[in-house]
């Protein structure tokens, strides 16, 4: 079964400081995407930035890049000068075909 | 351009009445997915449909869960005699078909949460 684990339920940091959400998955796939989503309490789910598996290259979307490491079935996201409107939950979320397989999900809080 | 809309917003019901959300996916996407979230929970998938081909329905919990999708475009999601446990807030994606990658970007509403009472 394919499944995807978020082993943070909940993280603080100060304004303008760096911080690493952690995820990973397990598939016996070999050609895969990867996404981060962001849901801040307006409940809008937002794509982050994705990840195509067989691209070694990690993915950078400004303030954002991921750590991924394949063989390790890892997949961290990194928020570099943390902002308050990044305060959200963010989800981990797998695909090899139509369907998002999701993690539960990490609450992120930047703190003033 | 416009993005993926659902109606309501908020719906309270009561046990045992029958419901129906609504969503508008983005114009010209032909893939269109439907997600239950339950409180403190990612997201669960029920249903797929892609173009004019059958849709996916095996996310559907149980046979009181039915959607459709008119002309390729609105879908609806029917709950039938609801539960208190189909709580939730429901989330509606689109995404288009372009043939250049293997797998495209879903994009989301905004949701409707779902009270039974």
């Amino acid at each position: 079964a394919q499944t995807v684990t978020q082993s943070q339920p909940e993280m603080s940091v100060q304004e303008a400081e760096t911080v690493t959400l952690s995820c990973t998955y397990d598939t016996s796939e070999s050609n895969y995407y990867l996404f981060w989503y962001k849901q801040p309490p307006s409940r809008q789910m937002i794509l982050v930035i994705r990840q195509e598996a067989y691209k070694q290259q990690n993915a950078t979307e400004n303030r954002f890049s991921v750590n991924f490491q394949k063989a390790a079935k890892s997949f961290s996201l990194k928020i570099s000068d943390s902002q308050l409107g990044d305060t959200a939950m963010y989800f981990c979320a797998f695909n090899s075909n139509y369907q998002l397989i999701w993690g539960a999900g990490t609450k992120l809080i930047i703190k003033p | 351009g416009a993005g993926v809309s659902q109606s309501p917003s908020n719906k309270v019901t009561e046990k045992g009445k029958d419901v129906e959300l609504r969503c508008d996916p983005i114009s010209g996407h032909t893939a269109l997915y439907w997600y239950r979230q339950s409180l403190g929970q990612g997201l669960e998938f029920l249903i797929y449909f892609q173009g004019n081909s059958a849709p996916d329905k095996s996310g559907l919990p149980s046979d009181r869960f039915s959607a459709e999708r008119t002309g390729g475009s609105v879908s609806t999601l029917t709950i039938q005699r609801t539960q208190q446990e189909d709580s939730a807030v429901y989330l509606c994606a689109s995404s288009p078909k372009t043939g250049l990658t293997l797998v495209e970007t879903q994009y989301f509403g905004p949701g409707t949460r779902l009270l039974v009472l």
